[in-house]
């Protein structure tokens, strides 16, 4: 059974970063049939996706367009985990985060079928 | 950027009875849309994707239906944990997301 476990600070101040693990149990990172996203959602922006990673002969990374400046998706193979790095964070951003198993860029037909348990991050100073 | 309309915004039923939800989008998705249902404090579940197929593990009792540009949620025999909101998602075009239906159970 594969699971996502998420780890990560609830609060950030404004101007500074913020990183979010995701573990994998019971799958590898590197699977060649899905990939891994991050999706947020807050009240005012609801769901929004944000990126994602997989490995397809190697690794690829897709980003949002309005957070392509500020955002990078890393993988660490050894402990079977990705993170989320957002920069230069506002109010804005405060959110529930998510990391979520879906498609990679040839899995025709596949939606998001195994998410996180979520972690709210506040930005406030 | 593929937008994705849900109606209505609040829906009540009793329970034993039928609703339908709706989502419109703005391009066409042709079967590339998935339905999530989503409780207080939990992250979404898929119920449907590719427009009609159930998820593993969802009661029969939610379909999904539509292609192209309008699509539905039916769910049929309300009962009391079906109280959610529930969210239609693309993957035709990147992924966007609609902006939810609250579904209660009277």
């Amino acid at each position: 059974q594969v699971q996502l476990q998420q780890s990560g600070p609830g609060l950030v101040k404004p101007s500074q970063s913020l990183t979010i693990t995701c573990g994998i149990s019971g799958d590898s990172v590197a699977t060649n049939r899905a990939a891994w996203h991050w999706i947020r959602q807050s009240p005012s922006r609801g769901l929004e996706w944000l990126g994602r990673t997989g490995f397809r002969s190697q690794w690829f990374h897709d980003y949002a367009v309005s957070l392509k400046s500020r955002l990078t998706i890393t993988v660490d193979t050894p402990k079977n985990q990705i993170s989320l790095r957002l920069n230069s964070v506002t109010p804005e951003d405060t959110a529930v985060y998510y990391c979520v198993r879906g498609p990679g860029p040839y899995e025709y037909g596949m939606s998001f079928d195994l998410w996180g348990q979520g972690t709210l991050v506040t930005v406030s100073s | 950027e593929v937008v994705l309309t849900q109606s209505p915004g609040t829906l009540s039923v009793a329970p034993g009875e039928g609703a339908t939800l709706s989502c419109m989008a703005s391009h066409n998705l042709k079967s590339n849309l998935a339905w999530y249902q989503q409780k207080p404090g939990q992250a979404p579940r898929l119920l449907i994707y590719g427009a009609s197929t159930r998820a593993t593990g969802v009661p029969a009792r939610f379909s999904g239906g539509g292609f192209g540009t309008e699509f539905t949620l039916t769910i049929s025999s309300l009962q009391s944990e079906d109280s959610a909101v529930y969210y239609c998602q693309q993957y035709e075009d990147w992924y966007t997301f609609g902006q939810g239906t609250q579904l209660q159970i009277k």
